[in-house]
């Protein structure tokens, strides 16, 4: 069955940086787009990043342009968010979820980040 | 972009339907039919429980229903169970490989 598995959260300074990963199990990992998707304390699912069947083509949301990268392995089943120069607002459970027809038909179970002084 | 609007409550009893609103504008939910709907139990994964705005997932029970027309899109819950007292978001297809949530909806059960 289709698993995704997030790992990597934890607390982190403003200004400092932090990497998730997500790692897929049960389908053919490079057919398929994959999205980070976050939840902030007492906030709505924001969509984060998507990136492309073979990593090459990724977008953003304008609220983490410049400061958050997507990329993929595809011989290990991996999506990772390398995420610097971090803000009190991007506190968050974020998602790894998988892309079917420009929905999102499963998501993981998320990893928690905090930023903190 | 800003969020897609949505109720932050809407309550009902067992037995009885509700209606989640979700409103967009003419770039998303206006010009794709492509909204789609997301139960969420705090602490658990998203799950998908509509898509294409009114197409449900194997599995999903016929409860669910989604509807739209312009630039608003709808969910029903029709017979409440206790077990539906979650929060609800909707999302819209925004063009260029991006994507938009609604703010969400918290469904209470009473």
């Amino acid at each position: 069955q289709v698993q995704l598995v997030e790992s990597g959260g934890g607390v982190v300074q403003p200004g400092g940086s932090l990497r998730l990963s997500c790692e897929a199990s049960g389908f053919n990992f490079r057919g398929f787009a994959l999205h980070w998707v976050r939840r902030a304390p007492g906030k709505g699912l924001e969509w984060v990043a998507v990136v492309f069947y073979d990593g090459n083509e990724k977008n953003y949301a304008d609220s983490v342009k410049g400061r958050f990268t997507i990329f993929r392995n595809n011989s290990r089943n991996t999506v990772h968010l390398q995420m610097d120069n971090m803000r009190v607002d991007d506190t968050a459970v974020y998602y790894c979820a998988r892309q079917e027809s420009r929905r999102f038909d499963y998501w993981g179970q998320g990893t928690r980040v905090t930023v903190s002084s | 972009q800003s969020a897609l609007t949505q109720p932050a409550s809407v309550s009902g009893s067992p037995g009885q339907s509700i209606t989640i609103s979700c409103t967009g504008t003419s770039s998303d939910i206006g010009n794709y039919n492509l909204v789609s709907w997301y139960q969420h139990y705090p602490g658990n994964a998203p799950q998908l429980i509509i898509f294409e705005s009114s197409r449900r997932p194997s599995g999903v029970s016929n409860r669910f229903s989604g509807s739209k027309s312009g630039n608003t899109a709808s969910l029903t819950i029709s017979g409440l169970l206790i077990e539906d007292e979650a929060d609800y978001f909707c999302c819209s297809y925004a063009g260029s490989s991006t994507w938009i949530f609604g703010g969400g909806t918290k469904l209470t059960v009473l």
